[in-house]
């Protein structure tokens, strides 16, 4: 499969619940990004990663823990979640070296994973 | 605080008409801008950019102008056709940095 895959599609989980979204991409890309989009707010940028080292956290709390275990694969660990985090969680990646090269390459987004906290 | 703002949540147009869209954004830092489409259960992809140089961008029936002194942009696609009706994002950054996006704007083309 091509482009970028995020799975589950949805999620329904309790405040006590601990999961996990998956973020798989086979364009080779060496960046791999975590947005969240709430209801009538933009895009927000959570994390980023760049050949699987952590370059950017945008001051997100510690219930949201991602990890890259290779440049493909993108996970976001989720922990007591509150009812505020329900959102749509996008997945993207580029084949950007740096936020200087995000201005040559656009970012490839996947469908999301829908997140409803309960 | 929104560094970018499309402040129309949707618009309709009549098939074959101009639609346009619009951005406006804070940061006179931002040097860099990009128009995303988004169908229902779909990702974001990639549809148009500008680099501040230019005012102008074209690309098929799509258009890009950026006005820096207003701290404007805006997308034309003409003519309209139904398969263009989708959720529209504008996204902007400065060099170096990461983009920052808006709210999207909701398009419906009637046929």
């Amino acid at each position: 499969e091509t482009g970028v895959t995020q799975t589950p599609r949805h999620l329904v989980m309790g405040m006590t619940n601990k999961k996990s979204l998956k973020c798989e991409q086979h364009l080779g890309h060496n960046a791999m990004y975590w947005y969240k989009q709430s209801a009538k707010k933009p895009l927000e940028l959570m994390f980023v990663y760049n050949f699987k080292e952590q370059t950017e956290n945008n001051s997100v709390p510690s219930r949201f823990s991602p990890e890259c275990p290779n440049s493909s694969h993108l996970f976001l660990h989720l922990h007591t979640l509150q009812p505020e985090d329900s959102a749509l969680y996008l997945c993207a990646s580029s084949q950007a070296q740096s936020w200087t090269d995000s201005h040559n390459y656009g970012y490839t987004f996947g469908s999301g994973t829908r997140l409803t906290v309960v | 605080d929104q560094q970018v703002k499309q402040n129309s949540p949707s618009l309709s147009v009549q098939e074959g008409r101009i639609s346009i869209l619009n951005c406006d954004y804070t940061n006179s830092m931002f040097d860099y801008f990009l128009w995303y489409k988004k169908y229902p259960a779909e990702g974001p992809t990639f549809l148009i950019s500008i680099s501040s140089i230019k005012d102008k961008n074209e690309d098929g029936r799509f258009t890009v102008f950026l006005n820096k002194s207003a701290k404007h942009l805006s997308l034309h696609i003409v003519p309209s056709q139904p398969g263009d009706s989708a959720v529209y994002f504008c996204a902007a950054s400065a060099f170096g940095n990461q983009f920052y996006f808006g709210t999207g704007t909701s398009l419906t083309v009637i046929p």
